[in-house]
């Protein structure tokens, strides 16, 4: 089993829908959580950096963790076809080295 | 943020030859970190570099095929030596400004082996 479950998609929603990403992890250490959106031919761009459980919103983003259930969520409201890209879940313990551990992403694409 | 360029963008080699590939960064950072990119996996962290040190390499991953240097707290290199077409990946560097912060990423590399 991995570390980080991520479904990969491809996602298909029309422009103005609500748009829910998730990951689920096995590892209870995982402290840090982050998401990147990541377009093509780029590098991952960081989005949301959040520390143990709660929500945490910036615009028309929400990261949600629930450790208790070791799940995560991005909710992303009235998309946008410039939305469309794959997001990378990551997370990590903490502590001196900081390792990074993702998902695999999930493909987006917002319809105009 | 930091802005993180690496070097070369893409690059096509013949197999059994090497490549050193550059991240510079346009400030002081603590930590550099360098990630492989396959196609349909994870990112796949492949070392820590340590400024004036040996690198720290992950489990799967050693120094003689893929050799990094951090000579400075701005600059690294990380070489892919002796290529097969299984190091076909983009590989990508990110940094850390501090401690606790979260990791930014360069554009990466996208290497194709012959």
């Amino acid at each position: 089993q991995k570390e980080v479950e991520q479904d990969p998609g491809p996602l298909s929603v029309p422009e103005g829908a609500i748009v829910s990403l998730n990951c689920t992890y096995s590892n209870s250490a995982f402290q840090y959580f982050m998401w990147y959106r990541q377009y093509s031919r780029k590098g991952p761009e960081l989005l949301m950096y959040t520390y143990s459980s709660g929500n945490k919103e910036d615009g028309r983003f929400t990261a949600q963790v629930d450790k208790s259930s070791k799940y995560i969520s991005l909710f992303i409201r009235d998309s946008q076809p410039s939305d469309s890209a794959t997001y990378l879940c990551a997370m990590s313990g903490g502590g001196a080295t900081n390792k990074l551990i993702f998902g695999t992403g999930t493909l987006l694409a917002v319809q105009p | 943020s930091a802005v993180i360029s690496q070097k070369p963008s893409r690059d096509i080699c013949q197999r059994g030859t090497s490549l050193t590939i550059q991240c510079q960064v346009d400030s002081q950072v603590t930590m550099m970190f360098w990630y492989r990119q396959q196609p349909g996996q994870s990112l796949t962290l492949i070392a820590t570099a340590n400024q004036g040190s040996e690198a720290t390499y992950e489990s799967g991953f050693v120094i003689d095929k893929f050799p990094i240097s951090r000579p400075n707290l701005t600059f690294s290199t990380l070489t892919v030596s002796n290529m097969s077409p299984e190091d076909s990946s983009i590989y990508l560097c990110s940094v850390e400004t501090g401690t606790g912060t979260p990791q930014h990423f360069g554009d990466g590399t996208r290497l194709s082996i012959l």
